[in-house]
């Protein structure tokens, strides 16, 4: 079983609608919780991070973590067909800085 | 330049051949890391510099990858006697390691990767 698990997609859904993106994990020692996103051919994009429990928003994204659940989410409002992409979780401990990676979900928002 | 880069962009070689992938992390970035991607899956961690010395390089799957960062800047990741099942994307990233007001800084910025195929 993977660290962390990240259902492959695709998703797809209008323009305009309200995406929900998630990661389980089983390492009690993730601290830090990060949402990539990445475009063909292109490396990962840092969107957002957070540390330990708790909701973060910027713009049209909000990160929560359920640290009781091992369980994190990404929601983006009013998606639009440039949020086309593939959306990479990553989590780290403080104790060691390497990134452990979800497999991603690619998302497809239709105009 | 303002972002990481890598050369070269895409690499093809031959089952058994040595190939050296280059990474330049953004200015000021003092550690480095490298992370390889298969179709269809997230990175994966290989190696780690805090400046010129690999402070953890558990990820490196066997001893023909190896890593150098000389002078606390580029970074170049070598890999012997190639096998078809090195094919990837690697990737390269820097980040700081402290930011005035904590030792750990999560945010590491991605270079666009070089797209090794062994043929």
């Amino acid at each position: 079983q993977k660290e962390v698990e990240q259902d492959p997609g695709p998703l797809s859904v209008p323009e305009g609608a309200i995406v929900s993106l998630n990661c389980t994990y089983s390492n009690s020692a993730f601290q830090y919780f990060m949402w990539y996103r990445q475009y063909s051919r292109k490396g990962p994009e840092l969107l957002m991070y957070t540390y330990s429990s708790g909701n973060k928003e910027d713009g049209r994204f909000t990160a929560q973590v359920d640290k009781s659940s091992k369980y994190i989410s990404l929601f983006i409002r009013d998606s639009q067909p440039s949020d086309s992409a593939t959306y990479l979780c990553a989590m780290a401990d403080t104790g060691r800085r390497a990134l452990t990676f979800g497999s991603g979900t690619r998302l497809q928002v239709q105009p | 330049g303002a972002g990481v880069s890598q050369t070269p962009s895409n690499k093809v070689t031959e089952k058994g051949k040595y190939v050296e992938l280059r990474c330049d992390p953004i200015s000021g970035h003092t550690a480095l890391y490298w992370y390889r991607q298969s179709l269809g899956q997230g990175p994966e961690f290989l190696i780690y510099f805090q400046g010129t010395g690999a402070a953890d390089d558990s990820g490196l799957p066997n001893d023909r990858f190896f890593a150098v960062r000389p002078e606390g800047s580029v970074s170049t990741l070598k890999i012997q006697r190639t096998e078809r099942g090195d094919s990837a994307v690697y990737l390269c990233a820097s980040s700081l390691t402290f930011d005035g007001r904590t030792l750990f800084v999560p945010q590491q910025f991605f270079g666009p990767g070089t797209r090794l195929t062994v043929l």
